[in-house]
């Protein structure tokens, strides 16, 4: 049982290079997500989507990037990293019964950027 | 002022001492979850719910919809209970979650 997958586990970027954060999940799951953690704040949600073909922003979506062309794949692309987008980043999944915060999320492992 | 708040911030407690965790919300929602998040580690849904009271194993939450409060409580708690505890919400007619702050557990033997 893989569950939700996420890659690579810790990555360092020099301000302006971009990168792609990976999330894979076997579970099937409709609506999948990314958030970010910053120290003191609750976790923050960036992009997310219901289902293949659909994506929408969250709270704090600028400088990020997402697509879903596949029911179980969700990549997070930063397009030109800043020093504040230095976090640990989350990908979590659920079934979709209603609407999607009225389910169980599974989450990754997480994702730790820093941007020098 | 945040849209979910936890309280306390930061708990110690003794190994067997029953820890009560508070999240309060002003916002309409669809369930509320209860998430824990050990040091260093990923996160893990303990509860979700929409009314009432749910238990597993040590651990109960409860909900007053009225009131817009949930508590989540541990008994006989013990150092492995020690982690992030964190509330989160389904809002309303959305898809998206609110999250809290988080209640960092520390408990000794």
């Amino acid at each position: 049982n893989a569950g939700v997958t996420q890659t690579p586990k810790f990555q360092v970027l020099k301000t302006g290079q971009s990168m792609t954060l990976q999330c894979a999940q076997d579970m099937n799951h409709e609506y999948m997500s990314w958030y970010r953690q910053d120290p003191g704040m609750g976790l923050r949600l960036i992009h997310y989507s219901v289902g293949a073909g659909i994506t929408d922003q969250g709270e704090v979506p600028n400088g990020y990037n997402v697509s879903r062309s596949t029911t179980e794949d969700f990549p997070l692309r930063l397009l030109s990293a800043a020093p504040s987008q230095t976090s640990v980043y989350f990908c979590a999944s659920s079934q979709v019964t209603g609407l999607a915060g009225a389910n169980v999320l599974t989450f990754g492992a997480g994702s730790r950027l820093t941007v020098l | 002022k945040n849209e979910v708040e936890q309280s306390p911030q930061n708990l110690t407690a003794q190994e067997g001492e029953f820890i009560t965790i508070n999240c309060s919300y002003s916002v309409g929602i669809s369930a509320l979850h209860w998430l824990q998040q050990h040091p260093g580690g990923g996160i893990v849904s303990l509860f979700m719910l929409s009314s009432g009271k749910k238990k597993h194993g040590r651990l109960i939450a409860t909900i007053n919809i009225q009131e817009k409060h949930s508590s989540l409580h541990i008994t006989a708690s013990h150092p492995r209970d020690s982690a992030v505890y964190i509330c989160a919400v389904g809002t309303y007619n959305t898809d998206k979650l609110i999250f809290g702050t988080g209640t960092r557990l520390q408990v000794f033997p």
